[in-house]
């Protein structure tokens, strides 16, 4: 069974550009999240779906960040305009919906440098 | 404060030493808890997940202190390969946001 998947694995760009990052999770995990580690700091959550709908986005940093989840498969995660503190890695997480526990499983993370 | 802190690395020790990791979170109605490793460079991947009545999966043995909001890892018999980051991580409710500690980087060297 593959894993979860991230889309591009690195990015570079300069500040005020706009870049979207894609996750696709374990076939059938209704449950998908977003984290961030900027440098020297902790993994740190962003939003979960919950199929299409967004359970939790309490840690999305601002406005210049939009998640979304159509169709309740795929997610794309978009910086428009970057800043140059958004540079940091971005992990996707997703869970099965069934699973009686709460294990998360992690993708490979897109590396993302803002010039 | 932040909500969950683990010991400050690095822990550098020879191989077979065994070493034990800290971890303390700060809110009182977490349920759920467990040990990820992470690789340089790579994503976190689940460890073992930590029981109130503590549990052990080979070299690996995890405890949990409910009262003094503590969690801790046993590494014995230490291998080269056990060399990674370990991430405390703490969750609030089923299904829920993951809280990570900072993470505590070991070294494992021959």
């Amino acid at each position: 069974e593959a894993g979860v998947t991230q889309f591009p694995s690195h990015s570079v760009i300069e500040k005020g550009q706009t870049v979207t990052l894609r996750c696709d999770p374990i076939s059938g995990h209704d449950n998908l999240y977003w984290y961030r580690r900027v440098m020297g700091k902790e993994i740190k959550f962003l939003l979960h779906f919950v199929k299409e709908s967004k359970q939790d986005e309490s840690g999305m940093p601002n406005n210049r960040f939009l998640a979304e989840r159509t169709g309740g498969t795929y997610s794309t995660l978009k910086v428009q305009p970057a800043e140059l503190e958004d540079s940091g890695v971005y992990f996707c997480a997703s869970r099965d919906l069934g699973q009686d526990t709460d294990t998360q499983y992690f993708g490979p993370g897109t590396r993302l440098t803002v010039l | 404060r932040k909500e969950v802190e683990q010991d400050p690395g690095p822990f550098n020790v020879p191989e077979g030493a065994t070493v034990a990791f800290n971890c303390t979170y700060s809110n009182s109605a977490s349920q759920s808890f467990f040990w990820y490793r992470q690789d340089c460079r790579k994503e976190p991947k689940l460890l073992m997940s930590v029981y109130s009545s503590g549990n052990e999966d080979g070299r690996f043995t995890a405890q949990l202190n409910r009262a003094s909001q503590y969690i801790s890892l046993l590494i014995r018999d230490s291998k080269l390969s056990d060399s990674a980051t370990y991430l405390c991580v703490v969750n609030l409710n089923q299904g829920g946001k993951l809280i990570f500690g900072q993470g505590t980087e070991l070294s494992v060297k021959p």
